[in-house]
């Protein structure tokens, strides 16, 4: 039990285009979702949690009009990098959290901006 | 404010190794839960164990232990006969138990095990 997908696995896109990644819990209802970077051979970096049918918080310095984030059910929650830009590269995950207080991380997305 | 210390960076074991990696936490509050996660080099976290602040109880899970101690503030994970599988980073995290923006994780740097063969 308590598995979360995420959709695309790895990503390359040309600077300034917009990438959305998905976030899905398979078998449990997520009433919260977060949003991590990762850099190589660092800690996560929470960028944002978001409520199932309500705006994400964002973390202090993360951009909300560069990074949205969609969480239009209990089961799915989208990050939309708009405009990416070279310095978005990175390594992107999400975590699903139910009714137990434990979050549950997805596979992660890496993302190449040319 | 919360903060976990993972004062080990790198580990190298060779296999069959016993491998103890630490953990240690700063809290004012006095519900928490205090959380192990092991990041393959396939870059998936995964849950290994939950520990709530009120029980110190120690717990053994196969060739994995921990040993939670709120008298030092530790959490400390040992594997037992460690393989070449546990290579990973290994992140210690801690979240206040609350249902609002408190709730969220708050990570160690992470410790990079590596197990020889």
């Amino acid at each position: 039990g308590a598995v979360v997908s995420q959709h695309p696995s790895w990503v390359i896109c040309k600077s300034g285009t917009s990438v959305k990644i998905e976030c899905r819990s398979l078998d449990f209802q997520a009433t919260t979702m977060f949003w991590y970077r990762q850099f190589p051979k660092q800690s996560l970096m929470l960028m944002a949690t978001s409520n199932e049918g309500s705006k994400a918080t964002y973390e202090q310095g993360v951009e909300k009009d560069k990074f949205l984030i969609n969480h239009a059910s209990l089961t799915l929650s989208t990050l939309t990098v708009t405009s990416a830009h070279p310095e978005d590269s990175s390594f992107y995950i999400c975590s699903a959290r139910g009714t137990t207080d434990t979050q549950y991380f997805g596979p992660g997305t890496r993302l190449t901006v040319l | 404010a919360q903060k976990v210390t993972q004062a080990q960076t790198e580990i190298s074991v060779v296999e069959k190794e016993d491998v103890t990696l630490d953990c240690v936490y700063e809290t004012r509050d006095t519900t928490y839960y205090l959380f192990w996660y092991k990041q393959p080099p396939s870059g998936e976290l995964v849950f290994l164990i939950r520990r709530n602040s009120f029980d110190e109880q120690n717990e053994i899970s196969g060739r994995y232990s921990w040993n939670f101690q709120k008298s030092t503030s530790s959490f400390n994970f040992t594997i037992t006969a460690s393989q070449v599988v546990d290579s990973a980073v290994y992140f210690c995290a801690l979240t206040l138990i609350d249902t609002g923006a408190n709730s969220k994780l708050t990570f160690g740097k992470g410790i990079t095990l590596s197990v020889r063969p």
